[in-house]
């Protein structure tokens, strides 16, 4: 069965950086994009960045462009989303998400997500 | 980017059918096939339920159906279920800068 496995959220202050990570299982990593996707507390889904199988094609949203870089180990079958410069706005439940192919299509399976509050 | 519009809530009861729509543009909804909801119920992760506008994965049962016309996708539940109550999105690609992926607000569904 395919499991991600979120971790790294917590309690930053306006301005720091926090690092998750998502451990991959179930399926072959590398043949697969991944994407973070994030949910305010009682909001929508939002789309935060995704990077195709090999690390090549990166993408951000606009939110967060500029601040957020993504990157994976395919050895360690891993995602990672590096924050920087992090603001109120940034508070939300932090998605680690499984392509359906090599490159950008759809997402088709979800991890928990790990939680990122942002607050003085 | 903007995000796809959904109804913010829709009601049903047992066994009747409702149509959730989703209005995009001609970036997106209207320019791609990769049009895809996903179920989400309180305190849970989402799940995919269409994928290209009206395949469903295995396991989804098939009183639920996708379609699309022009910019508009819209999810129809037929035979509506008490265990259908939960958040439906949608998520399409967009060319509105250089390739981004957009959801819908979300649409409350209640089975009254």
């Amino acid at each position: 069965d395919v499991k991600l496995v979120e971790s790294g959220g917590g309690l930053v202050q306006p301005g720091r950086s926090l690092r998750l990570s998502c451990v991959a299982s179930g399926f072959t990593f590398d043949d697969y994009a991944m994407y973070w996707v994030r949910q305010a507390p009682g909001k929508g889904l939002e789309w935060v960045s995704g990077i195709n199988w090999n690390g090549g094609s990166i993408v951000f949203a606009d939110s967060v462009q500029g601040r957020f870089t993504i990157s994976r180990d395919n050895a360690k079958n891993s995602l990672y989303l590096q924050m920087n410069s992090l603001r109120t706005e940034d508070t939300a439940l932090y998605y680690c998400a499984k392509g359906r192919g090599y490159n950008f299509d759809y997402i088709d399976y979800w991890g928990q997500g790990t939680l990122v509050t942002v607050s003085s | 980017q903007s995000a796809l519009t959904q109804p913010a809530s829709v009601s049903g009861s047992p066994g009747q059918s409702i149509t959730i729509s989703c209005t995009g543009s001609n970036s997106d909804v209207d320019f791609y096939n990769y049009v895809s909801w996903y179920q989400q119920h309180p305190g849970k992760a989402p799940q995919l339920i269409i994928y290209e506008v009206n395949n469903r994965p295995s396991g989804v049962p098939n009183r639920f159906s996708g379609s699309k016309s022009d910019n508009t996708a819209s999810l129809t539940i037929s035979g509506l279920q008490a265990e259908d109550e939960a958040a439906y999105y949608c998520c399409s690609y967009t060319t509105y800068n250089t390739l981004h992926v957009v959801f819908g607000g979300g649409t409350k569904v209640t089975v009254l």
